[in-house]
Parts: structure tokens; C-alpha cells; sequence
């Protein structure tokens, strides 16, 4: 069984605040880690794909990390706004084959 | 077309019922996936097909049998659920071509209750 943990579970923060989250996952057998937005009522969407150590992705005023050698990458939001309320979930993909393993996810929410 | 539908949208079974989930996507994509999604979980992967061939299976009950007739559809037959087995079952496709070879095209999921 693949371990891929995300903290925080859940976190309130106020309209125009930048947040951060984590996700840690296995160093061994790494083929790529994506982030998944989703959003209430609707499917998860990717945010971004990252299969490189020291990987650096940016989609607007999110931003994402990646660090392969120890098993960690950070989701960064600047400025929160409402509309990025949503659970963060990000999947860990194992070389070799197919199998993604996805945390348990970060519920966010932005406070106006 | 970049979306993958799922049908239907909800469903209520008895536990001696047998239904099918059907899936499909018109991207091209080669992989075609089913996750089971509990309250307050991650989505659990159950099945991946790949070149229609069935690759992966998470060591799921035969209750749910999955089904892959084509490249562009994906069924998951169910037969002689138990009231545990109530979740959101979701579909999901990736290109297995590209950089971004693996990455998760999500349906809408169905929304499963077995009474």
C-alpha cells in the first residue's frame, strides 16, 4: 500500500490571504505527481502534472513545487478568492505501471 | 469533445439487483479507469484498462465486474452489491501519450446507494 499524505485535511482562510499545503508521497519508484482541483458537484480537474525533481508549475495565482528526493510537494495559492474553495487532492503515480494513488485531499476554504 | 460522461447519475439498487455504470470518452485516450470514492476518503482505484486490455485490478470483489468493449467505453457490471458498497463511483481516462501521459480525466461520477 502507496502512502501519500496531504496536509492540512482542512483549513478556513480569509479572502486575499496566500496559502499553502502539502503533499508527501514514497522517494522510491516516482514517475510523476499531479494536483487535482475539485470543486463541489463537479469532477476533479488537473492542475498540474510534474514529473521532474525540482519542478516548479504555475497556473495564475497557484504555484506548485515538487521535491522527488523526499517525497514532498507544496500547492501554493496567492491572494485567495472565493472561487478557489475547493478540495486539492494530489496523486502519486508509481513507475513501471499504471497505478495512481491519490491523498486524502485539502478542503479549502476561502472566507470573504 | 473533452469530457468523459458517465450514466447515469445516481443510482439505487437492492442487494439482489443487477445493474451496469457506463462511461465514455471521445478523446482518444487509451486508459480508462474506475475509482470508488467514500465520504471523507480519497478515490480508491478499482480497475485500470489499457489498450482495452484489463491491467490493473486492486483485488476488487467479483461483485463488480468491469468491462471495456472498446477504446472509447468502459462499463462496470454489478451484481449482488452489499449496503457497504454505497459510494460515488467515478471514471476517468489519460492519453498514455505525452508528458502528461497519466493525468486523470475525471467524470461526473455516479452516485451509488445499495439498499
Amino acid at each position: 500500500i502507496l502512502n501519500v499524505e496531504q496536509s492540512p485535511q482542512s483549513l478556513h482562510v480569509q479572502e486575499g490571504d496566500s496559502t499553502n499545503f502539502t503533499c508527501s508521497f514514497p522517494s522510491s519508484n516516482f514517475y510523476a505527481l499531479h494536483w487535482y482541483r475539485w470543486e463541489t458537484a463537479k469532477s476533479p480537474e488537473a492542475l498540474f502534472v510534474m514529473t521532474l525533481n525540482g519542478d516548479e508549475k504555475k497556473k495564475g495565482r497557484i504555484s506548485a513545487t515538487l521535491n522527488t528526493k523526499e517525497g514532498y510537494s507544496y500547492l501554493y495559492i496567492k491572494g485567495s478568492q472565493p472561487e478557489d474553495s475547493a478540495t486539492y487532492l494530489c496523486a502519486f503515480i508509481s513507475g513501471g505501471y499504471q497505478k495512481v494513488t491519490f491523498g486524502i485531499g485539502t478542503k479549502l476554504q476561502v472566507i470573504p | 469533445d473533452t469530457e468523459v460522461t458517465q450514466t447515469p447519475k445516481h443510482l439505487v439498487m437492492g442487494m439482489t439487483n443487477k445493474k451496469s455504470l457506463k462511461c465514455e470518452q471521445h478523446m482518444g485516450h487509451r486508459a480508462m479507469y474506475w475509482y470508488k470514492q467514500k465520504a471523507k476518503k480519497p478515490p480508491e482505484l478499482m480497475f485500470v484498462y489499457s489498450y482495452e486490455k484489463l491491467s490493473i485490478n486492486e483485488s476488487v470483489p467479483s461483485r463488480f465486474s468491469p468491462e471495456c468493449p472498446n477504446s472509447s467505453l468502459l462499463n462496470l457490471h454489478l451484481h449482488a452489491l452489499q449496503p457497504e458498497d454505497s459510494a460515488l463511483y467515478l471514471c476517468a481516462s489519460s492519453p498514455l501519450t505525452g508528458g502528461r501521459s497519466y493525468e486523470q480525466y475525471f467524470g461526473p461520477g455516479t452516485r451509488l446507494t445499495v439498499t
